[in-house]
């Protein structure tokens, strides 16, 4: 089945403990992207990835690190995080292809509060 | 900078209506990318449809169709004959490709109400 999983779907922490929310997807997608969404401020993209060792970053980056060393993997990275990060994160994977109409898939979706 | 406006901010209609979300996006690329995303009341996003901008023709599948003029900049959505279940939150978004860069941008969604 294909799908895009997320670890965890939910996550209390405190501020300035580094934390990492796993995203995974089984379809060999090269592209793979991050989005927080807030009230308010609807979804916004923080980095995205094209292909292994390929991340740029979207319109919220700061704050945030990824990797992209295997195609299938991209980690969000949270180093200090502060309470201004407490949002919902989706991960989404499709295929990179300029004029493509394929599927994007979602994850499931990471809750996560800073304290 | 690109730039989505969906101007609706929340619709209600009776169930069957047809009912037409707005999308309009600001862009100063000729190579781009259109997409429409669902979000229903128990929060997964359901990926609807993606049109390049060289591809003008209208998009229909099954009771969804999506009309791209890009004289007007828009790109709306038409959900004919609404059931409850199209109860969402729809969000449209633009990526530019020129560059090399692929950034999506998001309108601030229009939360669509079907009541039977």
């Amino acid at each position: 089945e294909a799908q895009v999983t997320q670890n965890p779907r939910y996550l209390i922490t405190v501020t300035g403990k580094k934390l990492t929310v796993t995203c995974s997807q089984n379809m060999n997608h090269e592209y793979m992207s991050w989005y927080r969404q807030d009230p308010g401020l609807g979804l916004r993209q923080i980095y995205y990835s094209m292909n292994v060792e390929v991340t740029d970053k979207g319109d919220v980056p700061e704050g945030y690190k990824v990797s992209r060393k295997e195609k299938r993997n991209f980690p969000l990275i949270l180093e200090s995080p502060s309470p201004n990060q407490t949002s919902l994160y989706f991960c989404a994977s499709s295929p990179y292809n300029r004029f493509s109409t394929d599927t994007q898939y979602f994850g499931p979706g990471t809750r996560l509060t800073v304290l | 900078a690109q730039k989505v406006t969906q101007a609706q901010t929340e619709i209600s209609v009776v169930e069957k209506e047809d009912v037409t979300l707005d999308c309009v996006y600001e862009t100063r690329d000729t190579t781009y990318y259109l997409f429409w995303y669902k979000q229903p009341p128990s929060g997964e996003l359901v990926f609807l449809i993606r049109r390049n901008s060289f591809d003008e023709q209208n998009e229909i599948s099954g009771r969804y169709s999506w009309n791209f003029q890009k004289s007007t900049s828009s790109f709306n959505f038409t959900i004919t004959a609404s059931q409850v279940v199209d109860s969402a939150v729809y969000f449209c978004a633009l990526s530019e490709s020129e560059g090399g860069s692929e950034k999506l941008v998001f309108g601030k969604g229009t939360k669509l109400t079907v009541n039977p």
